[in-house]
């Protein structure tokens, strides 16, 4: 069956833009996280939902970063004024309901911030 | 606060040895403890997991590894390396109760040399 996807794959842009990153998870998974990952690092959480509602949003660096999931399926990661230090490679994964269940990741977004 | 250690950022070893790629973990409670893998250009892949009961894990592709609550450690090992096993690999950790979110090591890059 599809996996996690993401969209775009790549995505550039200029300091103090916004940006949308789109996350269609596994179909049935009620779980959707957001991890952000950086060369050399592992994945870092930013946001978890269940369902509709954002259960975890604790590692958000600040308010500029904001997620949604208004159906329960597809997220999206919004990001105003980006900065160069939010270059890094955003990762989308779901779950079934859960906590014992691993997650199943997308292949990123890799954001570009010049 | 929870967290993960991989001490080691590489691994080499030849095609047709065993490997370990360590990681030792701290969580407050009982842990719930994953190994995943991210091959170049693709999305992690998860590997493993224990959640309770035999010490001993058997995950994708030959790999096992083996809880210790006593060192706190959770150890990714196969009999035989491949080439085809050389990739990024990460360890996570969350507690049982699924109030904290999944942490990821820094991740250890293996590469098995023919």
């Amino acid at each position: 069956g599809a996996g996690v996807s993401q969209t775009p794959s790549n995505k550039v842009t200029e300091k103090g833009k916004y940006v949308e990153l789109r996350c269609d998870p596994i179909s049935g998974h009620t779980a959707l996280y957001w991890y952000r990952q950086s060369l050399g690092q592992g994945p870092e959480f930013l946001i978890y939902f269940q369902g509709t509602g954002a259960a975890d949003d604790s590692g958000l660096p600040n308010d500029r970063f904001f997620a949604v999931r208004p159906e329960g399926s597809v997220s999206t990661l919004k990001i105003q004024r980006t900065e160069r230090g939010d270059s890094a490679v955003y990762l989308c994964a779901s779950s079934s309901a859960g906590v014992n269940n691993e997650q199943f990741f997308g292949p990123g977004t890799r954001l570009t911030v010049l | 606060a929870q967290s993960v250690a991989q001490p080691e950022d590489q691994v080499n070893v030849a095609e047709g040895n065993p490997l370990t790629v360590k990681c030792t973990y701290s969580v407050s409670g009982n842990p719930y403890l994953f190994w995943y893998v991210q091959y170049p250009n693709r999305g992690l892949q998860f590997l493993l997991k224990y959640i309770t009961g035999d010490n001993l894990v058997k995950g994708s592709y030959g790999f096992e590894a083996e809880f210790n609550k006593s060192q706190t450690s959770f150890h990714l090992k196969k009999p035989s390396a491949l080439v085809s096993d050389s990739a990024l690999y990460f360890c996570a950790v969350r507690d049982m109760w699924g109030n904290t979110p999944l942490v990821f090591g820094k991740g250890t890059r293996l590469s098995v040399i023919a």
